[in-house]
Protein backbone atom coordinates (compact mmCIF):
# COMPACT_ATOMS: atom_id res chain seq x y z
CA UNK A 1 0.00 0.00 0.00
CA UNK A 2 1.35 3.32 -1.13
CA UNK A 3 1.60 5.89 1.86
CA UNK A 4 2.26 9.36 2.04
CA UNK A 5 2.56 11.34 5.33
CA UNK A 6 3.58 14.31 5.90
CA UNK A 7 4.46 16.07 9.05
CA UNK A 8 6.07 19.37 10.50
CA UNK A 9 3.44 21.88 10.07
CA UNK A 10 2.25 24.28 13.10
CA UNK A 11 2.21 27.91 13.95
CA UNK A 12 5.07 30.02 13.27
CA UNK A 13 4.71 33.98 13.12
CA UNK A 14 5.63 35.81 10.31
CA UNK A 15 9.12 35.90 8.55
CA UNK A 16 9.79 32.41 10.69
CA UNK A 17 10.80 29.20 9.24
CA UNK A 18 9.45 25.93 9.32
CA UNK A 19 10.69 23.02 7.69
CA UNK A 20 8.07 20.02 5.92
CA UNK A 21 8.68 16.78 6.10
CA UNK A 22 6.81 13.67 3.78
CA UNK A 23 7.60 10.05 4.22
CA UNK A 24 6.93 8.14 1.73
CA UNK A 25 6.71 4.05 1.72
CA UNK A 26 5.21 1.25 -0.52
CA UNK A 27 6.55 2.59 -3.92
CA UNK A 28 9.96 3.01 -5.58
CA UNK A 29 10.61 6.24 -4.12
CA UNK A 30 13.81 6.92 -6.28
CA UNK A 31 12.11 6.25 -9.48
CA UNK A 32 9.91 9.46 -9.11
CA UNK A 33 9.55 13.03 -9.32
CA UNK A 34 7.54 14.40 -6.07
CA UNK A 35 5.91 17.55 -5.50
CA UNK A 36 4.24 19.71 -2.88
CA UNK A 37 0.80 21.55 -3.63
CA UNK A 38 -1.17 23.59 -0.54
CA UNK A 39 -4.89 24.68 -0.15
CA UNK A 40 -5.24 27.53 1.79
CA UNK A 41 -8.54 27.07 4.23
CA UNK A 42 -11.29 27.48 1.74
CA UNK A 43 -9.35 27.72 -0.94
CA UNK A 44 -8.30 26.02 -4.45
CA UNK A 45 -5.29 23.57 -4.94
CA UNK A 46 -1.59 25.81 -5.43
CA UNK A 47 1.01 23.71 -6.80
CA UNK A 48 4.03 24.91 -5.04
CA UNK A 49 6.83 22.91 -6.26
CA UNK A 50 8.87 19.61 -7.93
CA UNK A 51 11.70 17.77 -7.28
CA UNK A 52 13.31 15.02 -10.06
CA UNK A 53 14.50 11.89 -8.99
CA UNK A 54 17.81 12.97 -8.14
CA UNK A 55 17.58 16.44 -6.74
CA UNK A 56 19.39 18.04 -10.02
CA UNK A 57 15.83 19.65 -10.67
CA UNK A 58 13.63 21.49 -9.20
CA UNK A 59 10.76 23.74 -10.37
CA UNK A 60 8.63 26.39 -8.09
CA UNK A 61 5.65 28.87 -8.11
CA UNK A 62 6.53 32.51 -7.82
CA UNK A 63 5.41 33.42 -4.59
CA UNK A 64 7.89 31.11 -3.35
CA UNK A 65 11.03 31.34 -5.05
CA UNK A 66 13.70 32.45 -3.06
CA UNK A 67 12.17 31.71 0.21
CA UNK A 68 11.01 27.44 -0.28
CA UNK A 69 13.28 25.05 -0.91
CA UNK A 70 12.36 21.79 -2.14
CA UNK A 71 14.79 18.61 -1.45
CA UNK A 72 14.51 14.46 -0.75
CA UNK A 73 16.86 12.31 0.74
CA UNK A 74 15.98 9.49 -1.29
CA UNK A 75 17.90 7.09 1.52
CA UNK A 76 15.43 7.72 3.51
CA UNK A 77 12.07 7.76 1.56
CA UNK A 78 11.68 11.15 2.15
CA UNK A 79 10.68 14.86 0.65
CA UNK A 80 11.18 18.33 2.57
CA UNK A 81 10.40 21.64 1.73
CA UNK A 82 12.25 23.96 3.75
CA UNK A 83 10.15 27.54 4.41
CA UNK A 84 11.50 30.46 5.05
CA UNK A 85 10.32 34.24 5.37
CA UNK A 86 6.97 33.09 5.60
CA UNK A 87 4.40 35.45 5.27
CA UNK A 88 0.57 35.44 6.47
CA UNK A 89 -0.47 34.27 2.59
CA UNK A 90 1.54 31.01 2.86
CA UNK A 91 -1.11 29.90 5.65
CA UNK A 92 -2.08 26.52 4.05
CA UNK A 93 -2.63 22.69 4.46
CA UNK A 94 0.52 21.54 2.45
CA UNK A 95 0.17 18.36 0.60
CA UNK A 96 2.93 15.85 -0.95
CA UNK A 97 1.85 13.67 -3.74
CA UNK A 98 3.91 11.80 -6.55
CA UNK A 99 3.96 12.74 -9.80
CA UNK A 100 3.56 11.48 -13.24
CA UNK A 101 3.90 12.93 -16.49
CA UNK A 102 5.30 15.57 -14.90
CA UNK A 103 1.88 17.33 -14.11
CA UNK A 104 -0.12 14.87 -12.67
CA UNK A 105 -0.33 13.94 -8.89
CA UNK A 106 -1.38 10.22 -8.44
CA UNK A 107 -0.55 9.55 -5.11
CA UNK A 108 -1.59 12.56 -2.08
CA UNK A 109 -0.37 12.23 1.38
CA UNK A 110 -3.18 13.83 3.95
CA UNK A 111 -1.49 17.28 4.45
CA UNK A 112 0.44 19.08 7.05
CA UNK A 113 -1.34 22.22 8.80
CA UNK A 114 0.47 25.43 8.31
CA UNK A 115 -0.21 28.75 10.49
CA UNK A 116 1.19 31.53 9.87
CA UNK A 117 0.00 34.50 12.46
CA UNK A 118 1.24 36.76 14.80
CA UNK B 1 -7.37 34.64 -10.17
CA UNK B 2 -6.58 31.34 -11.41
CA UNK B 3 -4.46 30.77 -14.99
CA UNK B 4 -7.24 28.32 -15.38
CA UNK B 5 -10.77 29.19 -15.59
CA UNK B 6 -13.86 27.21 -14.20
CA UNK B 7 -17.06 27.99 -12.94
CA UNK B 8 -17.69 28.19 -9.30
CA UNK B 9 -20.53 25.66 -9.12
CA UNK B 10 -22.73 23.17 -10.96
CA UNK B 11 -25.70 21.37 -10.08
CA UNK B 12 -27.57 18.53 -11.61
CA UNK B 13 -30.09 15.97 -10.67
CA UNK B 14 -29.56 11.99 -9.63
CA UNK B 15 -29.10 10.14 -12.34
CA UNK B 16 -28.49 13.33 -15.28
CA UNK B 17 -24.95 14.57 -16.55
CA UNK B 18 -22.96 17.49 -16.02
CA UNK B 19 -19.98 18.71 -17.19
CA UNK B 20 -17.28 20.95 -16.03
CA UNK B 21 -15.33 23.48 -18.20
CA UNK B 22 -11.49 24.11 -17.72
CA UNK B 23 -10.25 26.96 -19.67
CA UNK B 24 -6.78 28.18 -20.29
CA UNK B 25 -4.42 29.52 -23.18
CA UNK B 26 -1.95 27.33 -25.51
CA UNK B 27 1.08 27.54 -22.72
CA UNK B 28 -0.82 25.28 -20.46
CA UNK B 29 -3.90 23.06 -21.46
CA UNK B 30 -2.96 24.06 -25.29
CA UNK B 31 0.15 22.30 -25.44
CA UNK B 32 0.05 20.25 -22.36
CA UNK B 33 -2.19 16.71 -20.70
CA UNK B 34 -4.86 17.93 -18.69
CA UNK B 35 -5.99 16.15 -15.31
CA UNK B 36 -8.71 16.75 -12.92
CA UNK B 37 -9.18 15.61 -9.22
CA UNK B 38 -11.81 15.41 -7.06
CA UNK B 39 -12.08 16.20 -3.16
CA UNK B 40 -14.60 15.12 -1.10
CA UNK B 41 -15.41 17.52 1.74
CA UNK B 42 -12.49 17.22 4.31
CA UNK B 43 -10.90 14.65 2.12
CA UNK B 44 -7.31 14.85 0.33
CA UNK B 45 -7.48 15.38 -4.07
CA UNK B 46 -8.10 12.14 -5.70
CA UNK B 47 -6.89 12.04 -9.25
CA UNK B 48 -9.72 11.79 -11.88
CA UNK B 49 -8.44 11.88 -15.25
CA UNK B 50 -4.57 12.13 -16.74
CA UNK B 51 -3.51 12.87 -19.98
CA UNK B 52 -7.00 14.34 -20.95
CA UNK B 53 -9.16 11.52 -20.94
CA UNK B 54 -7.24 8.88 -19.23
CA UNK B 55 -9.04 6.98 -15.93
CA UNK B 56 -6.96 5.34 -13.19
CA UNK B 57 -7.50 2.17 -12.09
CA UNK B 58 -10.39 2.07 -9.92
CA UNK B 59 -12.12 5.22 -10.60
CA UNK B 60 -15.42 5.20 -12.65
CA UNK B 61 -16.09 4.83 -16.02
CA UNK B 62 -19.28 7.44 -15.46
CA UNK B 63 -16.32 10.41 -15.10
CA UNK B 64 -14.66 10.94 -18.47
CA UNK B 65 -12.53 14.06 -19.72
CA UNK B 66 -12.23 15.47 -23.12
CA UNK B 67 -9.54 18.32 -24.64
CA UNK B 68 -10.11 20.67 -27.66
CA UNK B 69 -7.70 23.28 -27.89
CA UNK B 70 -7.57 25.78 -25.18
CA UNK B 71 -10.51 23.83 -22.95
CA UNK B 72 -10.71 21.08 -21.24
CA UNK B 73 -14.23 19.17 -19.90
CA UNK B 74 -14.98 16.71 -17.20
CA UNK B 75 -18.38 14.86 -17.68
CA UNK B 76 -20.14 13.20 -14.87
CA UNK B 77 -22.70 11.16 -15.92
CA UNK B 78 -25.55 9.20 -13.57
CA UNK B 79 -24.86 11.50 -11.19
CA UNK B 80 -25.07 10.31 -7.53
CA UNK B 81 -25.10 11.92 -4.14
CA UNK B 82 -21.79 11.05 -3.24
CA UNK B 83 -20.32 12.73 -6.25
CA UNK B 84 -21.04 16.05 -4.32
CA UNK B 85 -17.32 17.28 -4.37
CA UNK B 86 -15.18 20.29 -5.40
CA UNK B 87 -13.77 19.30 -8.67
CA UNK B 88 -9.95 21.16 -9.91
CA UNK B 89 -8.35 21.33 -13.30
CA UNK B 90 -4.73 21.24 -13.64
CA UNK B 91 -2.01 21.44 -16.68
CA UNK B 92 1.66 22.01 -16.87
CA UNK B 93 2.67 25.57 -17.74
CA UNK B 94 5.01 26.18 -20.16
CA UNK B 95 5.57 29.97 -19.73
CA UNK B 96 5.41 29.89 -15.92
CA UNK B 97 7.44 26.66 -16.03
CA UNK B 98 5.29 24.74 -13.49
CA UNK B 99 2.01 23.22 -12.47
CA UNK B 100 -1.48 25.47 -12.91
CA UNK B 101 -4.38 24.51 -11.12
CA UNK B 102 -7.90 26.00 -12.07
CA UNK B 103 -9.85 27.84 -9.02
CA UNK B 104 -12.04 24.41 -8.36
CA UNK B 105 -15.99 23.30 -9.39
CA UNK B 106 -18.29 22.72 -6.71
CA UNK B 107 -20.46 19.97 -7.74
CA UNK B 108 -24.54 19.97 -5.67
CA UNK B 109 -26.09 16.78 -6.26
CA UNK B 110 -30.23 18.01 -5.87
Amino acid sequence: EVQLVESGGGLVQPGGSLRLSCSVSGLNFNDYWMTWVRQAPGRGLEWVANIKQDGSHTYYVDSVKGRFTISRDNAKNSLYLQMNSLRVEDTALYYCARVRGRAYFDFWGRGTLVTVSS
Amino acid sequence: QSVLTQPPSVSGAPRQRVTISCSGSRSNIGNNGVSWYQQLPGKTPKLLIYYNDQLPSGVSDRFSGSKSGTSASLAISGLQSEDEADFFCAAWDDSLNGVVFGGGTKLTVL
